[in-house]
């Protein structure tokens, strides 16, 4: 069974850092591409980053270049989301989502980061 | 950028069929294939199509989609509405290194 489960969440002031994970079983990590995609209080999808299976490929939406870096170990099956310079719009619910080819097939059930003073 | 439009709201009965739709902003939409997901309150979401018409197991065939490209839009049908249909639903496409969601669509089935 495939299974994606996020951590790292919490609770982190502007200008600050967090680092999310997610851990993937049930599948063969290393073979797919992997994103973060979130989602603010009461709002829609945002697709945040995405990184391909043998990481020579990352993209980065917009609004997180330059401050945010996706990461994966495959030998750990887990995939990273180190989060800089954090501002309140960042505030949301982190799903990490696996990407065969076209569409998100499985997510995890999201982590919450809340950045607030 | 490119971007995805969708209706905020769609109401219709039990048993009826209502129809979403997804605009594209610009080039064409039927050059990159459009997935439509559901999300639950409290839930992550889920694919009920993918590449523009293609169910995943499980999905029922009450869910379908379709693309007009003299719109440049797609469409998602759900046909014999239930209540438990009632989501959030997501159309989603690809554009140069960008994964675009549209901006949602409440579906009530009252």
């Amino acid at each position: 069974e495939v299974q994606l489960v996020e951590s790292g969440g919490g609770l982190v002031q502007p200008g600050g850092s967090l680092r999310l994970s997610c851990a993937a079983s049930g599948f063969t990590f290393s073979s797919y591409g992997m994103n973060w995609v979130r989602q603010a209080p009461g709002k829609g999808l945002e697709w945040v980053s995405y990184i391909g299976s043998r990481i020579t490929t990352i993209y980065y939406a917009d609004s997180v270049k330059g401050r945010f870096t996706i990461s994966r170990d495959n030998a750990k099956n887990s995939l990273y989301l180190q989060m800089n310079s954090l501002r309140a719009d960042d505030t949301a619910v982190y799903y990490c989502a696996r990407l065969p080819t076209t569409d998100f097939d499985y997510w995890g059930q999201g982590t919450l980061v809340t950045v607030s003073s | 950028n490119f971007m995805l439009t969708q209706p905020h709201s769609v109401s219709e009965s039990p048993g009826k069929t209502v129809t979403i739709s997804c605009t594209g902003s610009s080039g064409s939409i039927a050059s990159n294939y459009v997935q439509w997901y559901q999300q639950r309150p409290g839930s992550a979401p889920t694919t009920v199509i993918y590449d523009d018409n293609q169910r995943p197991s499980g999905v029922p065939d009450r869910f379908s989609g379709s693309i007009d490209s003299s719109s440049n839009s797609a469409s998602l049908t759900i046909s014999g509405l239930k209540t438990e249909d009632e989501a959030d639903y997501y159309c989603q496409s690809y554009d140069s290194g960008n994964w675009v969601f549209g901006g949602g669509t409440k579906l009530t089935v009252l």
